[in-house]
């Protein structure tokens, strides 16, 4: 089966600086889905990858799947107070016709934003 | 409103009880997912159904049972409950086939004494 090793698995970092959080697969990766996930509350999709190679941003955050598709990192810049919470890759291990409906997710990785 | 909403949000039992959590979505989503989730472990796929009346397990389904006799409903089931089953459990849906995003509930917190 699938499995997601995420690391850190917690950090802290000052508000302002930036930060990556990787996620490594021990399969291929056909699809990479990140989430964010706040404290005591369900889980916000942010970005999907499919591409080797391919890499997306929404606001201050940035994904990318590496060319071998089986690494995706997650970098934030100039972190801010509202970026804190825990984030969560989740993976196809198979090609699918109908998105991502046998999710495997890391164990997450929890980030606080110190001021 | 529109949503996936969870039900109840936090419940304590005790061991050997039968306990049912619902999950609710407005949308007419096909894929439906039940997920536990436990420090060190993540998220874990316990049951996903694709469409009324069609179920199947995911990772970890032993202690429950699912039904999904609507399309908008699919209720999680602990037929007795043990300690091991505390956890916070994340009701899901998904849109459409080629979205890749899952709307996640937001979450109840079982306790089992």
């Amino acid at each position: 089966s699938q499995e997601l090793e995420q690391s850190p698995q917690s950090l802290i970092v000052q508000e302002g600086k930036n930060l990556t959080i990787n996620c490594t697969s021990s399969k291929t990766l056909y699809g990479l889905y990140w989430y964010k996930q706040k404290y005591g509350e369900g889980l916000i999709f942010l970005m999907m990858l499919q591409k080797g190679g391919e890499e997306k941003s929404h606001e201050k955050i940035t994904a990318k799947l590496d060319e071998k598709k089986q690494q995706s990192s997650l970098h934030i810049t100039a972190s801010q107070p509202s970026h804190a919470g825990i984030y969560l890759c989740g993976a196809d291990s198979q090609i699918s016709n109908f998105g991502n409906e046998k999710l495997t997710f890391g164990t997450g990785t929890r980030l606080t934003i110190i001021p | 409103d529109a949503g996936i909403t969870q039900s109840p949000r936090y419940k304590i039992t005790e061991t050997g009880r039968q306990v049912t959590l619902m999950c609710h979505q407005t949308w007419s989503h096909s894929y439906m997912f039940w997920y536990r989730q436990d420090l060190g472990h993540g998220l874990r796929l316990i049951y996903y159904s694709a469409a009324a009346d069609i179920t199947d397990k995911g990772e970890v389904p032993d202690g429950y049972v699912v039904s999904r006799s609507k399309t908008e409903n699919f209720p999680l089931t602990l037929e007795s409950a043990t300690r091991s089953q505390t956890s916070v459990y994340f009701c899901a849906s998904i849109q459409g086939e080629d979205t890749g995003e899952l709307f996640f509930g937001e979450g109840s917190r079982l306790t089992v004494l």
